[in-house]
């Protein structure tokens, strides 16, 4: 299973983009790229995922190297309650496992 | 919609008492999966179903942990005897039984064993 690697920490100013990056240099072509984030004391949340074309929903965009090695979430107008723990997880191969790693800490400051 | 609705929302017990925690998958999803968060060790996937159907437990710590699923609509995770370590958030997950669509998590039993 591929694994992640993710900075422990970031910060945002209100208003700004923020663009958390995501390693996953061992990842498998069948394998997706998710991402949730986690606000204190609640469950984790998903945002979004993909596979090798870029992504957009309501939340976020996902934009995925042609590689495939790595991966940027971009929150395109950061807003103090996106403040969270971002979790970038490739999905591992063959079953419905999530592993979450340890994540970013995204702080939004005003 | 509803969400994944777990009971309950926080639990405090002394060492040695049963404790069943508990979940409600969102409709029509046919996966569920129960996991444990603690400082120490992050976010862990304890067990996971399918159809009601126990697919992975190699994530349950030891026999005093024990999870069923008796029909689509509803799932226990159960700790007898308990003992402090088990201390911890529990989150419960669904998603439709489809490795691509995302899990969907409750918003967690807060477990404090004296």
């Amino acid at each position: 299973d591929a694994k992640t690697t993710q900075p422990p920490s970031m910060d945002c100013a209100e208003g700004r983009a923020a663009n958390l990056p995501c390693n996953h240099s061992t990842i498998s072509g069948n394998e997706y790229v998710y991402w949730y984030r986690q606000i204190h004391s609640q469950g984790p949340q998903y945002i979004i995922h993909g596979l090798k074309n870029n992504e957009t929903n309501e939340m976020a965009s996902l934009i995925i190297t042609e590689d495939r090695k790595s991966s940027t979430l971009i929150l395109p107008h950061a807003t103090l309650r996106d403040t969270a723990v971002y979790y970038c997880i490739v999905r591992f191969r063959g079953t419905d496992k999530l592993i979450f790693g340890t994540g970013t800490r995204l702080q939004v400051f005003p | 919609d509803a969400g994944v609705i777990q009971s309950p929302r926080h639990e405090v017990t002394e060492m040695g008492q049963e404790v069943t925690l508990r979940c409600k998958p969102i409709s029509g999803h046919n996966s569920l999966f129960w996991y444990r968060q603690t400082m120490m060790r992050g976010l862990e996937l304890l067990i996971y179903f399918n159809n009601n159907v126990p697919i992975d437990d190699s994530g349950m710590p030891e026999d005093r942990f024990s999870a069923k699923m008796p029909n689509a609509s509803f799932s226990t995770l159960k700790i007898q005897p308990s003992e402090p370590r088990d201390s911890a958030v529990y989150f419960c997950a669904s998603s439709r039984r489809d490795r691509v669509q995302p899990q969907h998590f409750g918003d967690g039993t807060r477990l404090s064993i004296l």
